[in-house]
């Protein structure tokens, strides 16, 4: 357990449909991210927001639209993805988004997302 | 952003100690080296950070020499659990960029 959880842990979709994954932080963190993981491919960063406020967005397609209610959950809403997305998406979180906090960040176990 | 090179795979016995040699020949002046572990279907875990020469927690060791152009991971009496891939940064402007990393196999 790394203070960090995610739901749903697995997801099928069709391209048509619109679903939401959740992130929620345990640890009094103050920033939080999205990483895409895609089979055989280094993890890579998609969105980071940091007291709730987006700090970083890495070209990601709009059918990606996170949301950060409040410094302990971060969502991501999907609509319209296509087979190419599916991949195991992780949330992490950290202390800070600058400095030596940044560079320890607590992962959740991700979500295995299918795109049929 | 730096780059980092590491050996794509490596195996190795129980018991044994493992060293993973990372390379990032243009490290800057401020840029931290991190390495996280990642098993299967599970997010990457923080295991150790450092700046210069020697750091040491109850997970590892971290080498670094004083050129900073590499730095070796240093695992004591592996087991069975530690077979995971192993990730060396180097993160410049608060961004950590992962790469491929080293799949380590532990055989019994």
């Amino acid at each position: 357990e790394t203070g960090v959880t995610q739901t749903p842990r697995h997801l099928v979709m069709g391209m048509t449909n619109k679903k939401s994954l959740k992130c929620e932080q345990h640890l009094g963190h103050n920033a939080m991210y999205w990483y895409k993981q895609s089979a055989k491919k280094p993890l890579e960063l998609m969105f980071v927001y940091n007291f709730k406020e987006q700090t970083e967005n890495n070209s990601v397609p709009s059918r990606f639209s996170p949301e950060c209610p409040n410094s302990s959950h971060l969502f991501l809403h999907l609509h319209t993805l296509q087979p190419e997305d599916s991949a195991l998406y992780l949330c992490a979180s950290s202390q800070g988004s600058s400095g030596r906090n940044y560079n320890e960040q607590f992962f959740g176990p991700g979500t295995r997302l299918t795109v049929l | 952003l730096a780059k980092t090179t590491q050996p794509i795979s490596m195996d190795s016995y129980e018991g044994q100690e493992v060293n993973i040699t990372c390379s990032h020949n243009n490290i800057a002046t401020n840029d931290y080296i991190t390495w996280y572990q990642q098993f299967p279907s599970q997010g990457p875990r923080f295991i150790i950070q450092g700046y210069k020469t020697k750091v040491t927690n109850e997970v590892a060791s971290l080498f670094i020499p004083a050129d900073r152009k590499s730095s070796t991971l240093s695992l004591p009496r592996v087991s069975l659990s530690d077979t995971a891939v192993y990730y060396c940064l180097v993160v410049r402007n608060e961004k950590l960029t992962f790469g491929t990393g080293t799949r380590l196999t532990i055989i019994p």
